[in-house]
Formats: C-alpha cells, sequence, structure tokens
C-alpha cells in the first residue's frame, strides 16, 4: 500500500516557470524525503526533511513540510528541461528503515 | 552515479519459472533494500538485508527470497514467476547503524527490468 499521495500526477510547465508538488502522507514520520526517477530508472535522492524542520532549502529545491496536515511539497525554482522527470515523496517506517513511497508526479518541462 | 550497480539491466522470463536479481552495493554500505515498482506506481518495498540477515519485509509472498553476503552485495530470488512480476526491481544500499535506524539515505541502483510472458 502506499504510504502518501502526491498531487499532481502530472505536471507540465515551461522552461523558466516553477513546480510545485503536494504530497500527503498517513502515518506519523521522523522524516520525509523526496526522490526524482528519470525515465523508469533508478532514484535518486533529492532532499531529506526531519519531522522537527518546517522548511529545507537546496539548490533550486525548497521543501517543506507540515506535520499536523502531514503534508510535504516541494518547489523546484527556474525549472529546466533536465527536471523532467517522476517525483516521490517517500518516509521510513519501522525498525528497517522501509521507505514507503508515494504515487508520484510525473513532471514534464517544455522549452 | 550512486556506485550501486544491479544486473542483468533487462530479463525476460516466462510464467513458473525461477529468477535471480544481483545487486552490488555502494562501497561502505552494510544494508540493502529491494523494491519492486510496477509500471506507473511508486516503489514497494520487498525486503531489506543489514549484516547478511533479513531486517524487515514488505507485504510479498514467500517466493520472493533474498541474500546478502560478507561483501554486503545482495540477490534477490523470485520463484515460480507470475504475470504480476513483471516491474522494475531496484535496490537501495545505506549505511545503517544502531539509534540512526531511517535516518540514512538509501542509494538507488538502475534496477532491473523484469518481464515476465
Amino acid at each position: 500500500s502506499q504510504q502518501g499521495e502526491e498531487d499532481p500526477q502530472a505536471l507540465s510547465i515551461q522552461e523558466g516557470e516553477n513546480a510545485t508538488m503536494n504530497c500527503s502522507y498517513k502515518t506519523s514520520i521522523n522524516n520525509l524525503q523526496w526522490y526524482r526517477q528519470n525515465s523508469g530508472r533508478g532514484l535518486v535522492h533529492l532532499i531529506l526533511i526531519r519531522s522537527n524542520e518546517r522548511e529545507k532549502h537546496s539548490g533550486r529545491l525548497r521543501v517543506t513540510l507540515d506535520t499536523s496536515k502531514k503534508s510535504s511539497s516541494l518547489l523546484i525554482t527556474a525549472s529546466r528541461a533536465a527536471d523532467t522527470a517522476s517525483y516521490f515523496c517517500a518516509t521510513p517506517t519501522g525498525t528497517a528503515s522501509k521507505l514507503t513511497f508515494g504515487t508520484g508526479t510525473r513532471l514534464q518541462v517544455t522549452l | 552515479e550512486t556506485g550501486v550497480t544491479q544486473s542483468p539491466t533487462h530479463l525476460i522470463k516466462t510464467r513458473g519459472q525461477q529468477v535471480t536479481l544481483r545487486c552490488s552495493s555502494q562501497s561502505g554500505h552494510n544494508t540493502v533494500s529491494w523494491y519492486q515498482q510496477a509500471l506507473g506506481q511508486g516503489p514497494q518495498f520487498i525486503f531489506q538485508y543489514y549484516r547478511e540477515e533479513e531486517n524487515g519485509r514488505g507485504n510479498f509472498p514467500p517466493r520472493f527470497s533474498g541474500l546478502q553476503f560478507p561483501n554486503y552485495s545482495s540477490e534477490l530470488n523470485v520463484n515460480a514467476l507470475e504475470l504480476d512480476d513483471s516491474a522494475l526491481y531496484l535496490c537501495a544500499s545505506s549505511l545503517a547503524s544502531v539509534g540512526t535506524s531511517g535516518q540514512e539515505t538509501q542509494y538507488f541502483g538502475p534496477g532491473t527490468r523484469l518481464l515476465v510472458l
């Protein structure tokens, strides 16, 4: 079963615009992670935000976390064609560091 | 590049056959997790190995089994293949220690795409 649900499922924007993706999750967490996946290949870890953090930045990425609403958002500023990919949120659960992924947002950035 | 490698990259099998997928973890990592990703879905956790022992399992039947070797590389074995086993299989390695469970970053390999006919 999926822990998180990303919204929207698909997003198409032009290069230079900002892209915002949202993630909702169900259970309490100690951190939330965002990953990128290009064309059905391996996942690349983008950023981890801990449950006691509200906002975190990494380059053009900005992640927010609202534990009271069990939601997170990923903002990509000044998007580039190379940002075209699927983006997943994931939360570790249990003692095995099992990552439970959301359903993903497919981002298409056009020139 | 994460330093995690998987083999083979693609594989075609028929129903009822058995398959073994391999993963070499990033140098220095002691934990390997396996995930199944069906087309259009997020990855689903299969199981995790920590220092050669299974350390958690997802909702997969016993015909999904695994091994971790002393060098921390790992195998995923699937017996009696079914059509629904067609998916991208991802492994992820990490460096875990007592008290850091869930905090460590997992580094994913490129995946093995399995097609069952």
